[in-house]
């Protein structure tokens, strides 16, 4: 089955250890896209990619990057991790949205659950 | 500032009932709006969607209405089974997507 992919599911990490959280997908889509979510809160948009081309929100702090070596996977690397990094983090991916008229949903992985000691 | 609101945190219905989960947005830009469904340990999964030139959309039990006048969405379930009991996002879409806060629903057998 065609799929995203979230590895690992759970992260510990120690405050100021940097991490990698990986994403891969089958689904062959061009856009690739990084959630952070915390509890009770709204999935927010830290960057995301339209093939090799990166966009980064505004608000997205500098401790947060990506990398995204082909296609299929994308990487998010947090320098150095702080307390109120703990959170969700998901990784979607979407077909070309100029090909859909605007009307295209996303597809997500999992998610990887970073905790921050 | 939140865009889109869901500000019913968890609803409970008996099975059989209709579910009505609601969502408010602010951005008169918003041209196409997402439901999304999701369980615990997993990723949102796409549920039904409605482009802003429409008002309703249906696929089998999940009926989507948009009032653009009221800037609100809703989600109706007829009827209701366990099965559905689950978050569910709203999301709108103007160049990127903006999700609300989650609404749980609760399916009583």
């Amino acid at each position: 089955d065609a799929m995203v992919i979230q590895n690992p599911r759970y992260q510990v990490t120690q405050f100021g250890k940097p991490v990698t959280l990986s994403c891969s997908q089958t689904l062959n889509h061009n856009v690739m896209y990084w959630y952070q979510q915390k509890s009770s809160q709204a999935p927010k948009l830290l960057f995301h990619y339209y093939d090799k081309d990166f966009n980064n929100e505004a608000d997205t702090p500098d401790n947060f990057q990506s990398r995204r070596p082909n296609t299929s996977f994308c990487f998010l690397d947090i320098r150095s991790p702080g307390l109120g990094d703990a959170a969700m983090y998901l990784c979607a991916t979407s077909r070309d949205p100029a090909g859909t008229g605007g009307s295209y949903e996303q597809y997500f992985g999992p998610g990887t659950r970073l905790t921050v000691t | 500032d939140q865009q889109v609101k869901q500000n019913s945190p968890s609803l409970s219905v008996q099975e059989g009932r209709i579910s009505i989960l609601n969502c408010d947005y602010t951005n008169s830009m918003f041209d196409y709006f997402l439901w999304y469904k999701k369980y615990p340990a997993e990723g949102p999964t796409f549920l039904i969607s409605i482009s802003s030139i429409k008002d309703k959309n249906e696929d089998g039990r999940f009926t989507v209405f948009l009032n653009k006048s009221a800037k609100h969405l809703s989600l109706h379930i007829v009827p209701s089974q366990p099965g559905d009991s689950a978050v569910y996002f709203c999301a709108a879409s103007a160049n990127q997507f903006y999700f609300g806060t989650g609404t749980s629903l609760t399916v009583i057998p």
